[in-house]
């Protein structure tokens, strides 16, 4: 049972343009969502977190919103540069410990 | 500070042979994850150590896996007798005690078993 999903393998944007990355989930026990960044040969980082009673947080070009009724989350990047492009995993984390989504990959096109 | 260093960064074996994996957190931090990610999969949680006690171990397949955390601090990986399926990174990853979410990840050790 996969309980957070990325369901977009892969995402184009042009450079500029706003990227949108999404996240759904089922565990409703989740506490705090978080996104990390991953590229080519190195392990993933740590980008932005949510907690489950919040939803947005916004931390310089990256903004994550939270639906809790929908069970939904969303990664924007604005605006788009060409070091944005990596995978992006979506992890929800609480008492029952966490787990990551499979991960988009973003390509940021010149 | 120093980030989660992680040996060897490649490994190639055959089949039914043994693999250990090293891990050193960064200091301080009293939580240790061993995650194995499958190319275009998201990392899965193998172990999960609290200072030298295991948290979670449930997705860790006992047969053939084993983890341990000496001491609190390094922590090594085995897979014996390796298979086929076992081909992926292993990520270690690291967090401050207390703390919800945020881990420091190595850069991982890349198996493959042929």
């Amino acid at each position: 049972d996969q309980q957070v999903k990325q369901n977009s393998p892969s995402l184009s944007v042009q450079e500029g343009r706003i990227s949108i990355l999404n996240c759904d989930y089922t565990n409703s026990m989740f506490d705090y969502f978080l996104w990390y960044k991953k590229y080519p040969a190195e392990g993933p980082t740590f980008l932005i977190s949510i907690s489950s009673i919040k939803d947005k947080n916004e931390d310089g070009r990256f903004t994550v919103f939270l639906n809790k009724s929908a069970k939904h989350l969303s990664l924007h990047i604005v605006p788009s540069q060409p070091g944005d492009s990596a995978v992006y995993f979506c992890e929800g984390g609480g008492a029952d410990g966490l787990t990551f989504g499979k991960g988009t990959h973003l390509i940021i096109q010149p | 500070e120093a980030g989660v260093a992680q040996s060897p960064r490649y490994k190639i074996i055959e089949k039914r042979q043994s693999v250990a994996f090293w891990c050193n957190p960064i200091s301080g931090h009293a939580t240790l994850y061993w995650y194995q990610q499958i190319l275009g999969q998201g990392p899965k949680l193998l172990i999960q150590f609290q200072n030298n006690g295991v948290v979670d171990d449930s997705q860790l397949p006992k047969d053939r896996f084993s983890a341990e955390r000496l001491k609190g601090v390094d922590s090594t990986l085995k897979i014996q007798p390796a298979k086929l399926e076992d081909s992926a990174v292993y990520l270690c990853a690291s967090s401050r005690e207390g703390e919800t979410g945020e881990l420091f990840f190595g850069e991982g050790s890349r198996l493959t078993v042929l």
